[in-house]
């Protein structure tokens, strides 16, 4: 099984609001990511977690606050956004890598399609 | 830092004929290259992926291809199915490391 799920599919919110994106995998990896696709581009890295913790923050606003429960879950707050954020986000896992063991192959979830209004 | 330049942008094949898809890397470091799908609406799916230890792998109709020494990298599709309609994305990384540079894009087109 090599699914990540993530919820909502479609979110529609205005700037003034607070909401959150939420991933799920079960696959055992320890590494989690959010990524920000838009229309035509790739997908564009912003945060990894790395057994719970933050290991990269990609400079991204702090507008986006990303949270890690547990080894299975990952949340993405946001408030405050702007329309240019409106994008496809995209979480990912993967077996933690380092040292050189295991894969860094990473699964994508479907994603969540945000629009701000 | 890794940069990742792919060719071409559109890429239209009639059913059944064959498609390539080309990248390049500028990190030498580098030694995990994997390719994606993404079909509309969808997040990228893993179809192949290939290490720097191996100059090809084949999985039946799609098969990667490694040249360290140029440091490119080829998507070859065999007998192209209108389902292989979709953007496929090359990624280069170092394994550890935890960030993939993706390249640019293809949105291959299978003409019926």
């Amino acid at each position: 099984d090599t699914e990540v799920t993530q919820t909502p599919k479609h979110l529609v919110m205005g700037m003034t609001n607070k909401k959150s994106l939420k991933c799920e995998q079960h696959m055992g990896h320890r590494a989690m990511y959010w990524y920000k696709q838009k229309a035509k581009k790739p997908p564009e890295l912003m945060f990894v977690y790395s057994y719970e913790k933050l290991s990269i923050n990609e400079s991204v606003p702090s507008r986006f606050s990303p949270e890690c429960p547990n080894s299975s879950l990952l949340n993405l707050h946001l408030h405050a956004l702007q329309p240019e954020d409106s994008a496809l986000y995209l979480c990912a896992s993967s077996q933690e890598a380092r040292l050189g063991v295991g894969t860094d192959t990473q699964y994508f979830g479907p994603g969540t399609r945000l629009t701000v209004l | 830092g890794e940069n990742v330049e792919q060719h071409p942008s559109t890429l239209s094949v009639q059913e059944g004929d064959s498609a390539v898809i080309k990248c390049t890397y500028s990190d030498s470091a580098s030694n995990y290259f994997p390719w994606y799908k993404q079909e509309l609406g969808k997040g990228p799916q893993l179809i192949i992926d290939i290490r720097s230890n191996v100059g090809e792998k084949k999985d039946q109709r799609i098969a990667v291809t490694l040249n360290k020494t140029a440091k490119h990298f080829s998507l070859h599709i065999t007998e192209t199915q209108p389902e292989d309609s979709a953007v496929y994305f090359c990624a280069a990384s170092l394994l550890g490391n935890e960030k993939l540079t993706f390249g640019t894009g293809t949105r291959l087109t299978i003409i019926p």
